[in-house]
This record gives structure tokens, sequence and C-alpha cells, in this order.
């Protein structure tokens, strides 16, 4: 089982609200994980979107507009990056990250359609 | 502004060392976490390892026998070396700065590395 697993692909309507999940591993402690969610696109580096591991503690990217948000849900051992109001330019692929172990485990990524 | 940009050979032989170089403009490498993340051609991001300014390092566990990373403060550049290369290490690297001692806050525009003979 990998130890973070986001789904490959998800499609949004303009103007709808959008959840990405990252599933944590069984056995990983969610409440105590940070959560960092990146943003590309074609032919760019990942750009640093969002930092989350609670309300009170949450970063957003330089630039990164306030419609982003994140979130948690432990009966799904799940963090979300949650976009209020899905715009066109938001297609992208989204990776979510985590520090484990001593390292550095990324997400596969999920590719957001907008549609 | 903070800069990075990854600089070496865009194609090298199988069996040898990748080489890369970070120069970072535009502040000091001082007392942060350096890293290097590699992605496949259609495929999701790797992280490769970090390397702090005084040249403590943390690598991935699955490349930790064929990595090594450097800094060079003087230079402002920091170093990845990757050995005995296979077509699987075929990718675009990034270099990129790190916060909170685990995010990446900047990262550079990627340089392609083909593994070919």
């Amino acid at each position: 089982q990998a130890v973070l697993t986001q789904p490959s692909s998800l499609s949004a309507s303009p103007g709808a609200s959008a959840s990405l999940p990252c599933t944590l591993r069984s056995g990983m402690n969610l409440g105590t994980s940070r959560i960092y969610w990146y943003q590309q696109k074609p032919g760019s580096p990942p750009q640093f979107f969002l930092r989350y591991k609670s309300d009170s503690d949450a970063r957003l990217g330089s630039g990164v507009p306030s419609r982003f948000s994140g979130s948690k849900d432990a009966s799904a051992n799940a963090g979300y990056l949650v976009i209020s109001g899905v715009q066109s330019e938001d297609e992208a692929d989204y990776y979510c990250m985590i520090w484990y172990k001593t390292a550095v485990v990324f997400g596969g990524g999920t590719k957001l359609s907008v549609l | 502004q903070v800069q990075l940009q990854e600089s070496g050979p865009g194609l090298v032989k199988p069996s040898e060392t990748l080489s890369l170089t970070c120069t970072v403009s535009g502040d000091s490498l001082t007392s942060y976490f350096w890293s290097w993340v590699r992605q496949p051609a259609g495929q999701g991001l790797e992280w490769i390892g970090r390397i702090y300014d005084s040249g403590s390092t943390d690598y991935n566990p699955s490349l930790k026998s064929r990595v090594s990373m450097s800094v060079d403060t003087s230079k402002n550049q920091f170093s990845l070396e990757l050995t005995s290369v296979t077509v699987a290490d075929t990718a675009v690297y990034f270099c990129a700065r790190v916060f909170d001692s685990a995010g990446f806050d900047l990262w550079g525009q990627g340089t392609l590395v083909t593994v070919s003979s």
C-alpha cells in the first residue's frame, strides 16, 4: 500500500467546489501530519500551494488565491485540498506530500479537469 | 527575487554518473535545506534528497546507495551526483528550496537528463 494515495483524475465544473483527497496509508497518524500541496501545469515546475495540518496550522503559498484551503477527515484518514469556486485556470496536476520517517513522500498526483 | 537554476549534461550514458548543479541567486544558501526532486516524463514527482548549508544530508532510501549531495556556500551552489545510472533515471530534475524542514517553496525550472548510449 502506498504511503499517500491520490485519485489519478477528477473533474469539476466552473464555479463548483472540488475536494482533492490525499489518503494516508492505514496506521499513519493523520492528526500529526503536515500535508503539503503543489500545483503543476504542463511544462512548468510544481508550485507550492498549501501546507495544512489544522485550521490553526495552515499556510497558503505566495500568490495562491484564497479559494484554496485544506481540510482533514479522520474517518477516511485523508487530507483534502479544497477549491471553492473552481476556475478554468485551476486545471492542472496536484500533488500532496508529507515528511515521513526522515524522507519526503509524494502522492501520485491528481489531474484536475475543469469541464 | 530568489531564483534557482539547474545546470549539467543533458545526456548521460548508462552506468555512468549523473552530475547536476543548482545555482541560487538573490539570497544566500545559509540557514536553509535544499533539495532535488525528479519527474520522469508523464509521471509523478520523486524526492531524491536534501542538504543543509552545513552539508548535512538526508536521502530517499530507494536511491541512497547511489546518491551524493554537496554544497558550496562560496559559490551559492549545491550539487547532485547519481551513480550507475540506467534508463530509469531519465527524468526532469528540479532543485528546490526547503521550508518547514520539509516543504518546497521555490523551484528551479528543471533540466531534462536523458540516460542513453
